[in-house]
């Protein structure tokens, strides 16, 4: 079936260096994404999103990028600080109904000091 | 301003058993939807409630159902519990349908341990 999954479970970078977390999608039909932070303990924090008719698209020290050639979406995040250390998910519209958003299984990122 | 509110945090039941979460949404957001997350998982939807109707339902048994309230709340029940139903609930609210946008609220979820 479609899904919506991750390259890395786990993702370990220095503070102050940059990181760069992926997701693949197979659904071709999906036209917006989403990219969540969660935290230990706590729901998932919404960051970024971004439409299909998109390719990147910029926030605070975040940014996206699509490419729905290669069905593959990615979340950079400049000067990562020991604050980002959580788990990120991608998440797509459309799969499990126009409402619903389907998760993937996270990556895990860790700042190192 | 209060977030999404859920209760309770944590709570044990046993296998048949059956279980009553509740979640109140942010002041104003009349939409509510509760997701499934198991360790080391990505959240699962299971419903969402639109003005006290059920606008979506995803891939879980009819043992799972919820409900929406006048005031948006919502309660999520669970019968004949099963050692797999353990997960941290979530629930998340959004002002409209929130067809064109993925910015759901969501609270610190209820975690449920199944023994």
């Amino acid at each position: 079936g479609e899904s919506v999954g991750l390259h890395l479970p786990t993702l370990s970078v220095q503070e102050g260096d940059n990181s760069i977390i992926n997701c693949a999608y197979s659904n071709s039909a999906s036209d917006y994404f989403i990219w969540y932070k969660q935290e230990s303990g706590k729901g998932p924090q919404f960051i970024i999103d971004i439409r299909s008719n998109m390719d990147k698209r910029q926030g605070q020290r975040v940014t996206v990028l699509l490419n729905k050639t290669v069905k593959h979406l990615s979340l950079q995040i400049a000067a990562t600080q020991p604050g980002d250390s959580a788990v990120y998910f991608c998440a797509e519209k459309g799969v499990a109904g126009r409402r619903a958003l389907t998760f993937g299984s996270g990556t895990r990122l860790q700042v190192q000091p | 301003d209060a977030g999404v509110t859920q209760s309770p945090t944590h709570l044990i039941k046993t296998r048949g058993q059956q279980v009553t979460l509740r979640c109140s949404p942010i002041s104003g957001h009349k939409s509510v939807s509760w997701y499934q997350q198991v360790l080391g998982q990505g959240p699962q939807f299971i419903f969402q409630y639109y003005e006290k109707e059920e606008r979506g339902r995803g891939n879980f048994p009819d043992r799972f159902s919820a409900r929406q309230f006048p005031n948006y709340s919502s309660e999520l029940n669970v019968n004949a519990l099963l050692l797999g139903d353990s997960a941290l609930y979530l629930c998340a609210s959004s002002s409209g349908l929130a067809e064109n946008t993925g910015e759901l609220f969501f609270g610190e979820g209820s975690r449920l341990t199944v023994l």
